[in-house]
């Protein structure tokens, strides 16, 4: 099946630094990328879609300004946490819907994000 | 809207007991339905689906029914095992293009 690679699997990082995280189709063109992000002991909730070559969309109370979304390729779309502080600490995973014929969507392993 | 309710956790079984996981949708138009689980540390891997009504989905002994009457699609296993301990996500999706609406989630720990 189709897979999509997530980059890095785990990171900390200090209050105020940036964190970028990559997810990458390897065997198929991803013109939509979601990105959820799962709080310990919650749901997936979805923060924003990217769409290759326009603006992300993100859903309400999502600030677009903290979690900026590039998707500038078929093959690669990143979610920058900028100014990151301690409650942004989750885990953040990407998805592809694999396309209009496929019912199935195509999740990358995920990113475990712990602010300090 | 568009949503999945799903039975609160944690659940707690010994090993080879029967599993059920209730799973409603709401019903808006004609969704597709999925059981993810997540293991320890790791991110979502698909574990079945169902695209119409009546479809069963299984896998790996699970499997789940597309009700249209009842809006339900619940999860069920004849017998559990330890390695079955994980975190259980129901899902919907309307079509192709749009994202999955999950369920709260439900914990599963088999104990031998």
């Amino acid at each position: 099946g189709a897979v999509v690679s997530q980059h890095p699997s785990r990171v900390i990082c200090k209050s105020g630094t940036s964190v970028k995280i990559e997810c990458r189709s390897l065997d198929f063109q991803a013109t939509t990328m979601f990105w959820y992000r799962q709080f310990p002991k919650q749901s997936l909730m979805l923060m924003a879609t990217s769409n290759e070559g326009s603006k992300a969309t993100y859903e309400q109370g999502v600030e677009k300004d903290k979690f900026l979304i590039n998707h500038a390729s078929l093959t690669l779309s990143t979610l920058t946490v900028t100014s990151a502080h301690p409650e942004d600490s989750s885990f953040y995973i990407c998805s592809s819907p694999g396309g209009e014929m496929n019912t199935e969507a195509f999740f990358g392993q995920g990113t475990r994000l712990t602010v300090v | 809207g568009n949503s999945v309710t799903q039975m609160e956790g944690p659940v707690t079984l010994s090993e080879e007991a029967f599993l059920t996981i209730n799973c409603t949708y709401t019903a808006t138009g004609y969704p597709s339905l999925f059981w993810y689980v997540q293991y320890p540390g790791e991110g979502l891997q698909l574990l079945l689906k169902a695209t119409k009504a009546d479809d069963k989905g299984s896998n790996k002994g699970f499997e789940a029914t597309y009700r249209k009457e009842t809006t339900s699609f619940h999860l069920e296993k004849g017998s559990v095992q330890v390695s079955d301990s994980a975190v259980y996500f129901c899902a919907r999706r309307n079509s192709g293009n749009t994202p999955l609406v999950f369920g709260k989630g439900t914990r599963l720990s088999v104990i031998a």
